[in-house]
């Protein structure tokens, strides 16, 4: 199983630019978290999804921000405009139904300069 | 504001000590806790968890102890290894399924 994986690893770009993060989760995962880490709030909660609908979207931190899942093996995370207080990890994370445990992408790295 | 909190921002611990690891949380309907480990460049794994309606989880060298009255819950690692030097992460799970995280604790173990 290849895990969660998420892609850029890393994105630099500068403000005011559109960034679009990407996620595929493990097959047969039927929920699907997007997390942000920063020093100040650790891991905070953007937005979940379960079977492709979005179930929870309070965590996200304005309109700039938006997470689309238009199947069950692909989401999306997308700023725009981006900026530079953007800049953090990014995790994607998926888990089967219930309260079974969460497995994370390695992340994707945002510098907004 | 925060419901899950970890007001130790970094613990530094000698290699075959115990490692105590604590977290604090504000809302009552949490029905389930995990850890998780994070190393650097990495994803968090999950680590151990515990249903509310226990006091304490044990795998191996990890421990996790809830004092629901209290609203704690810790996490012991005993003995310590230079290996488990990384961020750990407290979580929480609420009535519509979220996990709420911690801000983390960076544990270091040294020889």
């Amino acid at each position: 199983d290849a895990g969660v994986i998420q892609s850029p690893r890393h994105e630099v770009t500068e403000m005011g630019q559109e960034v679009t993060l990407r996620c595929k989760p493990i097959s047969g995962h039927n929920s699907l978290f997007w997390y942000r880490q920063t020093m100040m709030r650790g891991l905070e909660l953007l937005i979940y999804f379960n079977n492709n609908v979005p179930i929870d979207d309070s965590g996200m931190p304005e309109d700039r921000f938006s997470a689309k899942m238009p199947n069950a093996s692909f989401s999306t995370l997308k700023i725009q405009p981006s900026e530079p207080r953007d800049s953090a990890v990014y995790f994607c994370a998926t888990r089967t139904g219930g309260p079974g445990e969460l497995f994370f992408g390695e992340g994707s790295r945002l510098t907004v300069l | 504001d925060q419901q899950v909190k970890q007001n130790s921002p970094s613990l530094s611990v000698q290699e075959g000590r115990i490692s105590i690891l604590n977290c604090d949380y504000t809302n009552s309907m949490f029905d389930y806790f995990l850890w998780y480990k994070k190393y650097p460049a990495e994803g968090p794994t999950f680590l151990i968890s515990i249903s509310s309606i226990k006091d304490k989880n044990e795998d191996g060298r990890f421990t996790v102890f809830l004092n629901k009255s209290a609203k704690h819950l810790s996490l012991h690692i005993v003995p310590s290894q230079p290996g488990d030097s990384a961020v750990y992460f407290c979580a929480a799970r609420d009535n519509t399924d979220k996990l709420i995280f911690g801000t983390g604790t960076r544990l270091q173990v040294f020889p």
